[in-house]
C-alpha cells in the first residue's frame, strides 16, 4: 500500500504551546483528512481538505493541503491538557484511506 | 448520532482458537473496513468491502478473512490465531471522506 510519512513521531509540550505536525505522500491525493485518537478510543475525523491549497480551520486546528497534492499540514494553537492523544494524516484514493504512522502529542500542565 | 459498534473491547484467545471481530455500523454505509493499529507502525488495511458480500484484501490479509452477509456488519475472522496478531483491531465504516471508527478491540492471542 502507499506510504505516508508523518512526522514527528511524537511531541511533548508545555500547556499554551503551538504545535505543528505534517504528513508527505509520494503519491498525489484528492483529499486529506486528519483524525484524532484518544486513548482507548477510535479515531475521530478533525479536519478533511478537498482542494490544494486549501486551508482549512476547526477551533484551534488549522490544516492545509500541500499544493503539489502530496503533503498535509496540521498546526494546533494554544495546547491545553485534552489536546492529548495520537493524531493521524490520511489521504483518500477512490474509496480508499491511506494513513500515516501518527503522531503521539503529549501536553504538559 | 452516527455509530460505528464493535462488539468486544477486550478478548483474550489462546493460539490456534478461531476468532470473530464484528463489526455494526447503522449508518446504511457501503464501505467497510477493518485495520489492526500496532505501536509506531500506524493502521494497517486488512480487508475492506463495497457491498454486501464482496471482499477485497488489504495490505495485509494473510491469516485473516472476512465475512459481510449484511450491510450493516462486517466481521473480521482469525482462522488460527497467532500470538503475531495480538494488537488492536479497528473497524471503519465510511462514505466519501466521512469516517467513522468503532471504538476497537484490543485483542491478546496467548
Amino acid at each position: 500500500g502507499q506510504q505516508l510519512n508523518q512526522s514527528p513521531q511524537s511531541m511533548f509540550i508545555q500547556e499554551g504551546e503551538d504545535v505543528s505536525m505534517n504528513c508527505t505522500s509520494s503519491s498525489i491525493f484528492n483529499t486529506w483528512l486528519w483524525y484524532k485518537q484518544d486513548p482507548g478510543e477510535g479515531p475521530v475525523l478533525l479536519i478533511a481538505l478537498y482542494k490544494a491549497g486549501e486551508l482549512t480551520s476547526n477551533g484551534r486546528l488549522t490544516a492545509q493541503f500541500g499544493i503539489t497534492r502530496k503533503d498535509s499540514f496540521l498546526n494546533i494553537s494554544a495546547s491545553i491538557p485534552s489536546d492529548v492523544g495520537i493524531y493521524f494524516c490520511a489521504g483518500l484514493s477512490g474509496n480508499q484511506f491511506y494513513f500515516g504512522t501518527g503522531t503521539s502529542l503529549t501536553v504538559i500542565p | 448520532d452516527v455509530k460505528v459498534t464493535q462488539s468486544s473491547r477486550y478478548l483474550v484467545k489462546r493460539t490456534g482458537e478461531k476468532v470473530f471481530l464484528e463489526c455494526v455500523q447503522d449508518m446504511d454505509h457501503e464501505n467497510m473496513f477493518w485495520y489492526r493499529q500496532d505501536p509506531g507502525l500506524g493502521l494497517r488495511l486488512i480487508y475492506f468491502s463495497y457491498d454486501v458480500k464482496m471482499k477485497e484484501k488489504g495490505d495485509i490479509p494473510e491469516g485473516y478473512s472476512v465475512s459481510r452477509e449484511k450491510k450493516e456488519r462486517f466481521s473480521l475472522i482469525l482462522e488460527s490465531a497467532s500470538t503475531n496478531q495480538t494488537s488492536m483491531y479497528l473497524c471503519a465504516s465510511t462514505r466519501g471522506a466521512g469516517t467513522h471508527f468503532g471504538n476497537g478491540t484490543r485483542l491478546t492471542v496467548t
